[in-house]
């Protein structure tokens, strides 16, 4: 059965960089985009972008763009996502999940089982 | 950009139905899913291309979506259906297209 597992909590300092990993099983990963979604304690969920892991394109919200990175090794089947010059106000849980159905009719399926990042001194 | 907006909450006793809305400009034109959120859990989908429910959805769970405004609709209310909910589009309107979330409904279960 289609899994997407992530890594687990982290505890970072302000200014520092996290990556954040996602495992999928049941599927191969080129062959559905990954999304990155985070929810901070008590709010609703925000998008941070796209990435087609079969041809490396990526797509991210203004928001975070030029301090959020996608990438992937198909070889494990594994997508990850670096946030860097990290605030306290990211902290976060951060979701991948699957996306499916074209540009327009955009969904998630599958989505992992979050990683808690805190940033904190 | 696209805003999406929800109730923060509503109430439903057990049995009844649950109508939970998600207005957006001209939201008809586009696709909606929804997805149901319970604490300290990833989001579920439930819905998708308006109306269409994933595989091991049940038939209570239905969806909705014209004008201004979809809807989510869940029939026969369960104690186990107290959750948040969430409606999701993909915005192409914008200079940087992108999901744009609902800010979520809280399903209180009486």
């Amino acid at each position: 059965q289609v899994q997407l597992v992530q890594s687990g909590a982290e505890v970072k300092k302000p200014g520092a960089s996290v990556k954040v990993s996602c495992m999928a099983s049941g599927y191969s990963l080129t062959t559905y985009d990954i999304n990155w979604v985070r929810q901070a304690t008590g709010h609703g969920l925000e998008w941070m972008g796209w990435m087609n892991p079969n041809s490396g394109n990526t797509g991210y919200a203004q928001k975070f763009q030029g301090r959020v990175t996608f990438t992937r090794d198909t070889s494990i089947n594994t997508a990850y996502m670096e946030l860097s010059s990290l605030r306290s106000d990211d902290t976060a849980v951060y979701y991948c999940a699957r996306g499916r159905g074209g540009t327009y009719r955009y969904y998630f399926d599958y989505w992992g089982q979050g990683a808690l990042v805190t940033v904190s001194s | 950009s696209y805003v999406l907006t929800q109730p923060p909450a509503v109430s439903v006793a057990p049995g009844e139905t649950a109508r939970i809305s998600c207005g957006g400009n001209n939201i008809g034109s586009k696709s909606v899913s929804w997805s149901r959120q319970k604490p300290g859990q990833a989001p579920v989908l439930v819905i998708h291309y308006d109306s269409d429910r994933p595989p091991g959805i049940p038939e209570r769970f239905s969806g909705s979506n014209s004008g201004n405004t979809a809807t989510l609709t869940i029939s026969r209310v369960e104690a186990g259906d107290e959750a948040d909910y969430f409606c999701q589009v993909w915005d192409s309107s914008s200079d940087n297209p992108g999901v744009v979330f609902g800010g979520g409904t809280k399903v209180n279960v009486l």
